[in-house]
């Protein structure tokens, strides 16, 4: 049973505009919410995190919305330039173990 | 900058043979994990650490053990390499207990024929 859900296989985008990239989960046992990034060749990079205590974390052109209700997150790149096209990873951090529940990634392809 | 280093970026083994992989983390970290990637799929935890000499069974240790005989290095062993251990796999370390930054290394596709 998938805990978390990322149905965006792909997302393409152009140049400056809003890219948003959705998750769903499952349960709501869960501490902190995460958003990974990964380039190809490399290991993935950690990008922003929210609490389950807040609904909103901005930093920089980054902002990850929580849904606990719908239990939806959401990320939020604006503008999209071209070096943020990457995997991006909606990651799940349960209280309970601290052991990292990761969605099958969304590939984001910034067009010029 | 935290420096997670794998051995190999490629590796290209025979269906039976006991396989190593190595990973050295640069930063004083507790806490080291090995997972695999496979397409369509997330993230998969195989093992992790918390501590010297200390292992603990992640989501997907069937086929795998592992070693950690000093802080900076956590080394994946596949007894018996098999087919379906093709895969990209990824080793990180993370100071904090809670895992909200894990710092990984670049990967090793091992590829099982």
């Amino acid at each position: 049973d998938q805990q978390v859900k990322q149905n965006s296989p792909s997302l393409s985008v152009q140049e400056g505009r809003i890219s948003i990239l959705n998750c769903d989960y499952t349960n709501s046992m869960f501490d902190y919410f995460l958003w990974y990034k990964k380039y190809p060749a490399e290991g993935p990079t950690f990008l922003i995190s929210i609490s389950s205590i807040k609904d909103k974390n901005e930093d920089g052109r980054f902002t990850v919305f929580l849904n606990k209700s719908a239990k939806h997150l959401s990320l939020h790149i604006v503008p999209s330039q071209p070096g943020d096209s990457a995997v991006y990873f909606c990651v799940l951090n349960p209280a309970s173990n601290y052991q990292l529940i990761w969605g099958a990634g969304t590939k984001l392809i910034i067009k010029p | 900058d935290v420096k997670v280093t794998q051995s190999s970026r490629y590796l290209v083994k025979r269906t039976g043979e006991k396989v190593f992989l190595e990973c050295v983390q640069d930063m004083d970290h507790e806490n080291m994990f090995w997972y695999r990637q496979d397409p369509g799929l997330g993230l998969r935890l195989i093992y992790f650490s918390y501590d010297v000499k200390m292992k603990e069974k992640g989501d997907i240790p069937e086929g795998y053990s592992v070693s950690r005989e000093k802080k900076e290095r956590f080394s994946l062993i596949l007894e018996s390499a098999s087919t379906n251990q093709t895969s990209m796999y990824l080793c990180a370390s993370s100071k904090d207990v809670t895992n909200e930054k894990l710092f990984f290394g670049s990967g090793t596709q091992l590829s099982v024929l």
